[in-house]
């Protein structure tokens, strides 16, 4: 059964730096999306992207993150300069179509630590 | 999207049926209730969704009230592995303003006992 990837597992860095997160969604899906969940708290939505540009991104959303689809396959999650509050797991999602019989799928989320 | 309400948490035990209920008394006529899991820190696994009539798949059952204020999501023989916290989600099917995001609240904690 195909299914969302996400590397890596786990990021460590340091304040100030930046990180990259790297997501393959399913082959034959147009719609992503990054969402995050700091522990014991619940998953939040950050960003829609389709069509090669962010359709919906949330409050949280602001100048220091940004996505990309560079290559067709990949889509990423840039942070410029990470902060202490930035560490949680990521998840990335992706959907075949925008109708309500067609769910999202998740990867199984990268664990950032920002020390 | 519409708010949900549903109990923090709550037991089960292994072979019996889970009934975990959701409340939606907002929720407006093209909106679709969606019930998704998370176990552990895994990413959150769909698990079903429907609109008026009630669903069933190879996962669960959903239950619609007939007033479409509330529902329930129904696991008939419920396994250790289906301890997990489990999201009822109210919002529209496709279009309008929303590209598709999922906005998840609490959760109840669904925890399947021996």
């Amino acid at each position: 059964e195909p299914e969302v990837t996400q590397t890596p597992s786990h990021q460590v860095t340091q304040m100030g730096q930046e990180v990259i997160l790297r997501c393959v969604p399913i082959s034959n899906h147009l719609y992503f999306y990054w969402y995050r969940q700091i522990l014991g708290q619940k998953v939040e939505f950050l960003v829609s992207f389709y069509n090669n540009e962010i359709s919906e991104k949330s409050e949280i959303f602001d100048d220091q993150f940004s996505v990309e689809r560079p290559d067709g396959s990949n889509f990423t999650l840039k942070i410029r300069s990470t902060k202490l509050e930035d560490s949680a797991m990521y998840f990335c999602a992706s959907r075949v179509r925008l109708a309500a019989n067609n769910e999202q799928f998740f990867g199984p989320g990268t664990r950032l630590t920002v020390l | 999207d519409a708010k949900t309400t549903q109990p923090p948490s709550m037991d089960c035990a292994e072979g019996r049926a889970a009934n975990l209920p959701c409340n939606h008394s907002t929720i407006s006529g093209n909106e679709y209730v969606y019930w998704y899991r998370q176990i552990h820190s895994q990413g959150p696994q769909y698990i079903i969704h429907g609109l008026k009539n009630n669903e069933t798949n190879e996962m669960a059952s959903l239950i619609i009230t007939e007033d479409r204020k509330s529902s329930t999501l129904i696991l008939p023989h419920a396994t250790l592995r289906d301890t997990a916290v489990y999201y009822c989600i109210v919002r529209v099917g496709a279009g309008g303003t929303s590209y598709g995001k999922l906005t998840f609240g609490q959760g109840t904690i669904l925890t399947v006992h021996p």
